[in-house]
């Protein structure tokens, strides 16, 4: 497709579950990032991915997060174990190195 | 460490006011840099962008951003601001030889008709 897309754009899932949350970026895009979005809050960044491989993951909150990307496109990150605090809306951008960064429209987790 | 400031956390004005953003970068050596607009219910989008070259970037919708290098600033003006200009504005920059971009925390922005 011609952005970056997320799936699934809305997730309910209850307290202790998995989730996890796929990212397609634009094609050609070598870099590939996750950010959280919490209400009130800015852009938290929490891992980004060059080709397959993540140089930076000092974003990650804990080790129930965690993300991989395969094939230098798709990209899911997952969350285990969910709390309460993990409901956010995750977003997803592709570049470039150091271009501009084309976002997805994210997915909302809610965890009940 | 490496981080990029936003002075305002909310700002409110009214149609016809003038605009100000403050950002800050706190790295050295050759930067880009970038503003992003998030308008309600909408993607996160690409403003204007500072490459190299002319310091005075103009973006869309008559946004414009200076560059000013001795005071590390990459603030964003708008000479009179729109209701539709009610959004989320971040400012944002790969340090050198990085990859990884570092966006300030975001200016809420509210105009009123």
């Amino acid at each position: 497709g011609a952005g970056v897309s997320q799936s699934p754009s809305n997730k309910v899932t209850e307290k202790g579950k998995d989730v996890e949350l796929r990212c397609d970026p634009i094609s050609g895009h070598t870099a590939l990032y996750w950010y959280r979005q919490s209400l009130g809050q800015g852009l938290e960044f929490l891992i980004y991915f060059q080709g397959n491989s993540a140089p930076d993951k000092s974003g990650l909150p804990s080790d129930r997060f965690s993300a991989e990307r395969t094939g230098g496109s798709v990209s899911t990150l997952t969350i285990q174990r969910t709390q309460q605090e993990d409901s956010a809306v995750y977003l997803c951008a592709s570049s470039r190195p150091q271009e501009t960064q084309y976002f997805g429209p994210g997915t909302r987790l809610l965890v009940l | 460490a490496q981080s990029v400031s936003q002075h305002n956390h909310h700002v409110i004005l009214s149609e016809a006011a003038s605009l100000e953003l403050g950002c800050n970068y706190s790295y050295g050596g050759t930067v880009n840099l970038f503003w992003y607009v998030q308008y309600p219910g909408q993607h996160l989008q690409l403003l204007l962008k500072y490459f190299s070259g002319d310091p005075l970037v103009k973006g869309i919708k008559g946004f414009e951003a200076e560059f000013i290098k001795s005071k590390f600033s990459f603030n964003l003006r708008k000479p009179s601001v729109q209701w539709s200009d009610t959004a989320e504005y971040f400012c944002a920059s790969p340090p050198p030889g990085g990859f990884k971009t570092i966006f300030g925390a975001g200016t809420r922005l509210f105009v009123k008709a």
